[in-house]
C-alpha cells in the first residue's frame, strides 16, 4: 500500500532555532500534501495544504511566515518552523492523498514530535 | 475548526466484545473516512465510505453512513487488545470549485478505545 515517510520523528532544540520536517510519498506521486498539528489527547488540526509547484494554502489562524511550506517535487513536501518557541512544541503530522480521483484516502506519516526548550 | 463530534470520547471493553463508535458532522460531504492512531504515531486509514453508500465492511470493521442524519458509526467486532488506539472519523469534500477545499479532511475529536485482555 501507499507509504508516506516523515522525518525526523523527534526533534528537541533551543528556542529561536528553525526546524525543517520532511514528508515523502515513497511509492506514489502526490500533487497535494497536508500538514497537521496535534496537541496531546486532541484531534488533528489542519495547518495547510501543500501544492506541488505552487504556494501552499494556509488555514485561518496559521502564520505563513512562521510555518514555511515547500512542495518542490511530486514526492516531497517540507515544513519549516521558523524561529521556534516553546509554544510551537507539538506533534506535527503530514499526509498525502493517493491519486487518482477525489474519493481516495490520505496516507499519513508517523509524525514528528517537536520539543522547543 | 473541527467538523464533527465523536461519541463516546472514551470506550473501555473486554477482549471479544464489540466496540461501536459514532461520528456526527455538520456540512455536506463527499466521503467519510475512519482512521486509527496508536499513541505517538501517525494515522492509519481504515475505511472510506462515499456519500452515496450506506454501509461498508472490511474484515472486522463495519461502517455505516446516514447522510440524512449526518452521522456515521464504526463497529469493531470481536475486539482484541491490539485494537487499543484512538479512532477518528474525518469528512472529505464537498469538492466544489475554488480548490482550497479539494481533498481536505476535517477530523472529529476521536474516541479512545481500550480493549482489556
Amino acid at each position: 500500500g501507499a507509504v508516506v515517510s516523515q522525518h525526523p520523528s523527534w526533534v528537541i532544540c533551543k528556542s529561536g532555532t528553525s526546524v525543517k520536517i520532511e514528508c515523502r510519498s515513497l511509492d506514489f506521486q502526490a500533487t497535494t500534501m497536508f500538514w497537521y498539528r496535534q496537541f496531546p489527547k486532541q484531534s488533528l488540526m489542519l495547518m495547510a495544504t501543500s501544492n506541488e509547484g505552487s504556494k501552499a494554502t494556509y488555514e485561518q489562524g496559521v502564520e505563513k511566515d512562521k510555518f514555511l511550506i515547500n512542495h518542490a517535487s511530486l514526492t516531497l513536501s517540507t515544513l519549516t518552523v521558523t524561529s521556534a518557541h516553546p509554544e510551537d512544541s507539538s506533534f506535527y503530522i503530514c499526509s498525502a492523498r493517493e491519486p487518482p480521483g477525489r474519493n481516495q484516502p490520505q496516507h499519513f506519516g508517523d509524525g514528528t514530535r517537536l520539543s522547543i526548550l | 475548526s473541527q467538523q464533527g463530534e465523536e461519541d463516546p470520547q472514551a470506550l473501555s471493553i473486554q477482549e471479544g466484545e464489540n466496540a461501536t463508535m459514532n461520528c456526527s458532522y455538520k456540512t455536506s460531504i463527499n466521503n467519510l473516512q475512519w482512521y486509527r492512531q496508536n499513541s505517538g504515531r501517525g494515522l492509519v486509514h481504515l475505511i472510506l465510505i462515499r456519500s452515496n453508500e450506506r454501509e461498508k465492511h472490511s474484515g472486522r470493521l463495519r461502517v455505516t453512513l446516514d447522510t440524512s442524519k449526518k452521522s456515521s458509526s464504526l463497529l469493531i467486532t470481536a475486539s482484541r487488545a491490539a485494537d487499543t488506539a484512538s479512532y477518528f472519523c474525518a469528512t472529505g469534500g464537498p469538492f466544489n470549485a475554488g480548490g482550497t477545499s479539494y481533498g481536505k479532511l476535517t477530523f472529529g475529536q476521536g474516541t479512545i478505545l481500550t480493549v482489556h485482555p
